[in-house]
């Protein structure tokens, strides 16, 4: 049971280079979702989905595109990547409907947009 | 729309002694949930305690608790007897009807041994 996985690790792009951060998780949980943290602001809603086909935008989601074609995988794609989006990203997991229930988290991708 | 403040942004304690860190949120909701989360160096996010809005009785994880005092709106974590590895950020986060987790700025905690 490998929880959320997250690959790469690290990645540096330059503007206006495109590329997809890949997060699948092995739990059968209904909900993902995707967070950039960012020094002094938390951790934000980018996009998040409660099923395969259905997604929905978070707080911060201009930049980012989303899709969900199965249970297990949730790729965020950076169409036209930006300096502001230097960032470190995590995809998180959890059961929908038990709100009292943790989400799980990845280990993390730490973007550099020069 | 709903809100999570943490006002302290670093804290500090020595080693063996008790710390507590701060959360306030603004809501208008009634039924929700709240979570401390706690980073490490290594960026994995690691729950550390939950409370739910409708349960009078304060949480409490070992060495971690929280005062949960909902008419205040606030939501305050206690470490006791700190050790080396509880140096991290710590984010208060708030879920409610909408299955989203809305997380405060964080504080960062250093131990001093």
């Amino acid at each position: 049971n490998a929880g959320v996985t997250q690959t790469p690790k690290f990645q540096v792009l330059k503007t206006g280079q495109s590329m997809t951060l890949q997060c699948a998780q092995d739990m059968n949980h209904e909900y993902m979702s995707w967070y950039r943290q960012d020094p002094g602001m938390g951790l934000r809603l980018i996009h998040y989905s409660v099923g395969a086909g259905i997604t929905d935008q978070g707080e911060v989601p201009n930049g980012y595109n989303v899709s969900r074609s199965t249970t297990e995988d949730f790729p965020l794609r950076l169409l036209s990547a930006a300096p502001s989006q230097t960032s470190v990203y995590f995809c998180a997991s959890r059961r929908l409907g038990d709100r009292s229930d943790t989400q799980y988290f990845g280990p993390g991708t730490r973007l550099t947009v020069l | 729309a709903q809100t999570v403040t943490q006002s302290q942004p670093e804290m500090s304690v020595q080693e063996a002694e008790t710390v507590t860190l701060s959360c306030t949120y603004d809501t208008s909701e009634s039924d929700y949930y709240l979570f401390w989360y706690k980073q490490p160096p290594s960026r994995q996010m690691i729950l550390v305690i939950r409370q739910e809005a409708y349960k009078q009785q304060n949480a409490t994880e070992n060495r971690f608790s929280v005062n949960f005092q909902k008419a205040a709106k606030s939501f305050s974590l206690k470490i006791s007897d700190s050790q080396l590895g509880d140096a991290a950020m710590y984010f208060c986060a708030y879920n409610f009807g909408n299955e989203k987790l809305t997380f405060g700025t964080g504080t960062r905690l250093t131990i001093i041994p």
